[in-house]
């Protein structure tokens, strides 16, 4: 059972266009985490959201957790080529984070 | 720092073959973590350690599967005999965990296993 679902999978766009990310489950997290993977190379991590409603920006990147703690955005404005790769959401549960479907994105020049 | 090492890179094997996959955490982390991701499945968590102990295997799929960590700066995952279907990119992660509500994870290069 896979208990967190990122929408889309697949993305593709234009160079300067902005986007959004969806990471939901029906299930409660103590934290979510966004993290970036780029080919050939393990996943890193972007943010770490822990408050229901919380609002994280790193540079042109959004990170919001639901009021309930149990979804999660990422937004990205103006995104960049070097935005390219596949985009996974973690939820923390007792000592461990589960990993979501993931969103491939493809930023074109 | 180096970060997570993990060898080899790559190892094509045949079924039935026994395959080590190996780990060496950032220096100081408490806790070292083995992940496997295909397309179908996604990033799995396969079994934890914390102090070189394991806490929660309940992610290793079968007994053909295998983890130990004799010393805090060396883990392997074992899989014996191995089985197409074990085919997969095998990630080690490590982390601090100096905060228990979260925490951040560092991730090798991971091991592209192919078995034939």
């Amino acid at each position: 059972t896979q208990l967190l679902e990122q929408s889309p999978q697949f993305l593709s766009i234009q160079e300067g266009e902005n986007l959004t990310v969806y990471c939901n489950s029906s299930s409660v997290f103590s934290s979510l985490q966004w993290y970036r993977q780029e080919p050939g190379e393990g996943p890193v991590l972007l943010v770490t959201v822990v408050t229901g409603g919380e609002v994280k920006k790193l540079k042109r990147l959004t990170f919001q957790f639901g009021d309930a703690r149990k979804d999660s955005s990422l937004h990205i404005t103006a995104a960049q080529p070097g935005d390219t790769g596949l985009y996974l959401c973690a939820g923390g549960r007792t000592y461990k984070y589960i990993f979501g479907t993931g969103t491939r994105l493809k930023v074109l020049a | 720092d180096a970060g997570v090492i993990q060898s080899p890179r790559h190892e094509v094997t045949e079924m039935g073959q026994e395959v080590t996959l190996r780990c060496k955490p950032i220096s100081g982390h408490d806790y070292l973590f083995w992940y496997r991701q295909t397309m179908m499945r996604g990033l799995e968590l396969l079994i934890y350690f914390n102090n070189n102990v394991p806490i929660d295997d309940s992610g290793m799929p079968e007994d053909r599967f295998s983890a130990k960590m004799p010393n805090a700066s060396f883990s392997t995952l074992k899989i014996q005999p191995s089985e197409p279907r074990d085919s997969a990119v095998y990630f080690c992660a490590s982390s601090p965990w100096e905060n228990r509500a979260s925490y951040e994870q560092y991730f090798g290069p991971g091991t592209r296993l192919t078995v034939t």
